[in-house]
């Protein structure tokens, strides 16, 4: 079984300030793991993914996460966030090279931007 | 990628009616997906649809409370019946095209039941 942790369910920065969202994981086979956005009455859109290649990912909009396996982590970072970050972050997990991707989601963090 | 629409985009039901929520995608794929995320909340998967056979539902959720169709590679329907204001929630499809490991999601239907 999957599950994932995301600690914080808001997240305040400064406009130009580092972002970290914690994401931990927890899963009986080896993951993949995924880290969407939602703004504002939209759907969800795939920020990036890790599937057992390069454990750090880059994906859109300058964000970036790395896979610890000794910490079972997925943490997503930016290095200067901006106003138009301001979204609900979701942090999700499937099991790996199973052909089948039921995802399985955490709570998400709501990240605000100040200018 | 896949580009997937959802209709309506939202609706305003009475209780003890019917509403069924419509997702196109313009691609062919083998799993559809339906979730519901409720005020606030983060999404709880409803049921997988594959074409050409019945849809497999999580815990919690019922076919005579959620149908749904899928007839072809390219749609499928989510029906919420007989609704409560507890279905009021955003229902979102998602699809996963087999050859990336991801699934890509729709625009959400936003549900209001009075």
């Amino acid at each position: 079984a999957q599950s994932v942790t995301q600690l914080g369910s808001h997240v305040s920065v400064s406009e130009g300030a580092l972002v970290l969202l914690r994401c931990n994981y927890s899963s009986s086979v080896p993951p993949y793991l995924f880290w969407y956005v939602q703004y504002p009455n939209q759907g969800l859109q795939l920020l990036l993914k890790y599937t057992s290649a390069a454990t750090l990912v880059k994906g859109i909009n300058g964000f970036e996460a790395e896979f610890k396996k000794s910490e079972t982590s997925f943490h997503l970072t930016k290095p200067s966030a901006h106003m138009s970050d301001a979204a609900e972050y979701f942090c999700a997990v499937s099991p790996g090279n199973t052909g089948f991707q039921k995802l399985v989601f955490g709570t998400g963090t709501r990240l605000l931007v100040s200018p | 990628s896949a580009v997937i629409s959802q209709k309506p985009s939202r609706d305003i039901c009475q209780r003890g009616t019917s509403l069924t929520i419509q997702c196109q995608v313009d691609s062919q794929v083998t799993m559809m997906f339906w979730y519901r995320q409720q005020p606030g909340q983060s999404l709880t998967l409803i049921a997988t649809a594959n074409q050409g056979s019945e849809a497999t539902y999580e815990s919690g959720f019922v076919i005579d409370k959620f149908p749904i169709s899928r007839p072809n590679l390219t749609f499928s329907t989510l029906t919420v019946s007989n609704m409560s204001p507890e279905d009021s929630s955003i229902y979102l499809c998602s699809v996963d095209t087999g050859s990336t490991d991801t699934q890509y999601f729709g625009p959400g239907t936003r549900l209001t039941v009075l």
